[in-house]
């Protein structure tokens, strides 16, 4: 079954650095979304991505973050200069297409960030 | 303000039990509702989707949404220990965007 998949699982980061966060959607998909959630607490929009550029963002979405998708493949989410309290899992979900028929996002496995 | 709102439990039940997880959202012009489920350390899995009144049946999953309350929830009937997670209402409010409640936390005792 097809899946949506997210590199690493796991990154440490000093204050202060950039990262950048990997996904490969579904293949036949062609919205894009990331999500992340804070410890302990729900999980947060953050920016939706379709047809190269960006759909929605949330209020979280500052000038921070960014999202690209280079190849046809992959989703990036880059975060510069992380704070402490960028720390969260960060999921990637995608869906196959908008409208009131296909919202159903799937989610990836998640890559928790940790800001040291 | 858009929010979504759970009881965030614990919710215990015995097994084979019927669970009744309850979600209220605040937009009446909501349209499409989710229930997912997430295992600690998890990815949220969908379970669910509903996007008209009524009930609607899938396996031992049973969703039920009335626009007029605002309310949607989510019935587990034949309740099993691997249900032991912690449930999510999703709902879009406008566009793509899911606004998530916290969480209801189920554990079904052998």
């Amino acid at each position: 079954e097809p899946e949506v998949t997210q590199t690493p699982s796991h990154q440490v980061t000093q204050m202060g650095q950039e990262v950048i966060l990997r996904c490969v959607p579904i293949s036949n998909h062609l919205y894009f979304y990331w999500y992340r959630q804070i410890l302990g607490q729900k999980v947060e929009f953050l920016v939706s991505f379709y047809n190269n550029e960006i759909s929605e963002k949330s209020e979280i979405f500052d000038d921070q973050f960014s999202v690209e998708r280079p190849d046809g493949s992959n989703f990036t989410l880059k975060i510069r200069s992380t704070k402490l309290e960028d720390s969260a899992m960060y999921f990637c979900a995608s869906s196959e297409r908008s409208g009131r028929s296909s919202y159903e996002q799937y989610f990836g496995p998640g890559t928790r960030l940790t800001v040291t | 303000q858009k929010e979504v709102e759970q009881n965030s439990g614990p919710l215990s039940v015995p097994e084979g039990a019927i669970a009744s997880l309850n979600c209220t959202y605040s937009d009446r012009g909501s349209q499409s509702f989710f229930w997912y489920r997430q295992y600690s350390g998890k990815s949220p899995e969908l379970i669910m989707f509903i996007y008209s009144n009524g009930d609607k049946e899938d396996g031992r999953f049973t969703a039920q949404l009335n626009k007029a309350s605002q309310y949607v929830s989510l019935l587990i009937r034949d309740s099993q220990p691997s249900d032991s997670a912690t449930y999510l209402c999703a709902v879009v409010f406008t566009g793509n965007q899911f606004y998530f409640g916290t969480g209801t936390s189920l554990t079904v005792i052998p």
